[in-house]
């Protein structure tokens, strides 16, 4: 069964640090692919990226940037400089593989809630 | 455009009523799907329709009945809710094959009295 760890349950921390939320994954599939989800307060989830378990290339996006360790099964979330604008839930998920084709099911962490202090 | 609509934002029903939530995506997304949200929780996956066909129902009770009228089109009619059902419901859509992404609505914050 897949799993998604997302230990960190709240964090705080001061506008314009940096900040690192963690993801750890369990799976069996080798082919499968891993994302982040932002959900501010408004509710809506907004999709930030998505990685296959076959590029174990970093990530950088502007402010954010992604590490992806497959030896670890991580896939961790960095904001840099962080702004209050990014006070959010964030969720790591896992997608798992279907043979039938177009059903894809999302395995979600329980989420990390960001609060950036003015 | 990653756009996905859905109404009513807010809906509060009795126990005996029904309702229905919709939700409209104009991206050419051959899949669509309807989420569960509790307070301080994951999304919960309930249905998801393939190529407007109902492919997975994460067995959901039979009060809460999806539709797929179309491609673009996705209704979850609601009948003799439970309090417990209270929640915000989440509809989301993809390319629908290889892990794409899914793009999420809004959500309608559902509450049964």
């Amino acid at each position: 069964a897949q799993k998604v760890t997302q230990a960190q349950t709240e964090i705080s921390v001061v506008e314009k640090e940096d900040v690192t939320l963690d993801c750890v994954y369990e799976t069996r599939d080798t082919t499968y692919y891993l994302f982040w989800y932002k959900q501010p307060p408004s509710g809506e989830l907004v999709f930030l990226i998505r990685r296959n378990s076959f590029d174990e290339q970093n990530e950088i996006s502007g402010r954010y940037s992604w590490n992806f360790q497959k030896s670890t099964s991580s896939f961790n979330f960095t904001i840099t400089a962080s702004q209050v604008v990014d006070s959010a839930v964030y969720f790591c998920a896992l997608s798992e593989f279907r043979v039938d084709f177009g059903n894809e099911k999302l395995t979600f962490g329980t989420g990390t809630r960001l609060t950036i202090i003015p | 455009d990653t756009e996905v609509t859905q109404t009513p934002k807010h809906l509060v029903m009795g126990m005996t009523n029904k309702k229905s939530l919709k939700c409209e995506q104009h991206m050419g997304h051959r899949a669509m799907y309807w989420y569960k949200q509790k307070a301080k929780k994951p999304p919960e996956l309930m249905f998801v329709y393939s190529y407007e066909k109902l492919s997975i129902n994460e067995s959901v009770p039979s009060r809460f009945s999806p539709e797929c009228p179309n491609s673009s089109l996705l209704n979850l009619h609601l009948h003799a809710l439970q309090p417990e059902d209270s929640a915000l419901y989440l509809c989301a859509s993809s390319q629908g094959f290889d892990s794409y992404e899914q793009y999420f609505g809004p959500g309608t914050r559902l509450t049964v009295t």
